[in-house]
């Protein structure tokens, strides 16, 4: 069936370097994504958004680039810190009229002090 | 302003028993989702209100569970009779539009069934 998914299930990254997070999806018909952050014993955090008429957005410290050719999606952290440690989650809104976000199952980032 | 929230925090029930689980969206937020969260997975949803009508129950695993939402505002999800596989983290979310989009959640009640 169609579904959200990622790549690497765990990442560990040295403090102060770049992350990069993939997600693959494969409704073609999705037109919103939205990245997560879900710190231990908490509800997932909005990080950031794009639109499918965008192929990439920046915000601070993180970009989101969406390639739709491929049906793929990156979440980069710039200089990466230990409080960016978390469990990340891509979602995708199906389009007009759903109501409903499909989520992955998450990659764990550990950034290494 | 605050954010979503929800309790108990936690809860420890005997399998059998009925549990409730409450939500406090966003104040103005007209959408209001429940999502499951087993351990080391995503979110599963459940159940999505638009003000207080649920147009999609689909996602409900049995009829053991149901939700409501009174008000436009607080929601409940009660699981009945729990089982052990009901053990999971409960998270609720909030939008201000019903289009599943900017969802904000809280910070999620954890039901463990012994």
């Amino acid at each position: 069936g169609e579904s959200v998914g990622l790549h690497l299930p765990t990442l560990s990254v040295q403090e102060g370097d770049n992350s990069i997070i993939n997600c693959a999806y494969s409704n073609s018909a999705s037109d919103y994504f939205i990245w997560y952050k879900q710190e231990s014993g908490k509800g997932p955090q909005f990080i950031i958004d794009i639109r499918s008429n965008m192929d990439k957005r920046q915000g601070q410290r993180v970009t989101v680039l969406l390639n739709k050719t491929v049906k793929h999606l990156s979440l980069q952290i710039a200089a990466t810190q230990p409080g960016d440690s978390a469990v990340y989650f891509c979602a995708e809104d199906r389009g007009a009229g759903s109501y409903q976000l499909t989520f992955g199952k998450g990659t764990k980032l550990s950034v290494i002090p | 302003g605050a954010g979503v929230s929800q309790s108990p925090s936690n809860k420890v029930t005997e399998k059998g028993k009925d549990v409730e689980l409450r939500c406090d969206p966003i104040s103005g937020h007209t959408a209001l989702y429940w999502y499951r969260q087993s351990l080391g997975q995503g979110l599963e949803f459940l159940i999505y209100f638009q003000g207080n009508s649920a147009p999609d129950k689909s996602g409900l695993p049995s009829d053991r569970f149901s939700a409501e939402r009174t008000g436009g505002s607080v929601s409940t999800l009660t699981i009945q009779r729990t089982q052990q596989e009901d053990s999971a983290v409960y998270l609720c979310a909030s939008s201000i539009v019903a289009e599943g989009r900017e969802q904000y959640f809280g910070p999620g009640t954890r039901l463990t069934v012994t």
